[in-house]
């Protein structure tokens, strides 16, 4: 148990649905992360929220959008996706966003588009 | 190019011997991170190497840092079946400088760990 949980651990959707992903950390953690990750690619980082403002947002797709209401909870709000975009999420969190801080890691979302 | 190459990409090992795993970074490295990975699950830390020739251990797990070198091993002694997974070594790379540095985590591809009883 990490103090970061992601729901749900697994999601298949049409290429015309609406999903989103959750991450919740109990951890009192002060930044955010959604990663992405592939068959034998490494992670990839997607998003970044640093004290509930996104700081780094890295040439994602607008097909996936992020919302971080507090600094607490964490979604990835997803719309037309493409089978591309099948992948494991995951969430990571950090007491702060700088160098030489720790990520805790959910379980993550495996998700399957088809 | 890939910043954080990982070797072996997989490994297959006989219980009770000992391996290594080694990442080595295209680029200057300002701290390195080992985690462990059952498939399709999360991230877990296992060590964080942040000056040069810095080593730590937990339990059967020695990692090493060779900043001149830029380069980071992990050796698991004497292995077991509770070891097999995916290790991942996380660097921080230095992406722009603004007075404090604004630093990324990558992460290699991952060596994937078989242990045979």
């Amino acid at each position: 148990e990490t103090g970061v949980t992601q729901t749900p651990r697994h999601l298949v959707m049409g290429m015309t649905n609406k999903k989103s992903l959750k991450c919740e950390q109990h951890l009192g953690h002060n930044a955010m992360y959604w990663y992405k990750q592939s068959a034998k690619k490494p992670l990839e980082l997607m998003f970044v929220y640093s004290l509930e403002e996104r700081v780094e947002n890295n040439s994602v797709p607008s097909r996936f959008s992020p919302e971080c209401p507090n600094s607490s909870h964490l979604f990835l709000h997803l719309h037309t996706l493409q089978p591309e975009d099948s992948a494991l999420y995951l969430c990571a969190s950090s007491q702060f966003r700088e160098r030489g801080e720790k990520l805790f890691f959910g379980s993550g979302t495996q998700l399957s588009v088809l | 190019s890939q910043e954080l190459e990982q070797s072996p990409q997989s490994l297959i090992v006989q219980e009770g011997k000992n391996l290594t795993i080694n990442c080595t970074s295209s680029k200057t490295l300002y701290g390195l991170y080992w985690y462990k990975q059952k498939y399709g699950e999360g991230l877990i830390f296992l060590m964080m190497l942040q000056k040069g020739g810095e080593e730590k251990s937990h339990e059967k797990i020695t990692a090493k840092l060779d900043e001149k070198k830029q380069q980071s091993s992990l050796h698991i002694t004497a292995s077991q079946p509770s070891h097999a997974g995916i290790y991942l070594c996380g660097a921080n790379h230095l992406i722009a400088y603004s007075g404090a540095g604004s630093y990324q985590l990558t992460f290699g591809k991952g060596t994937k760990l078989s242990v045979i009883p």
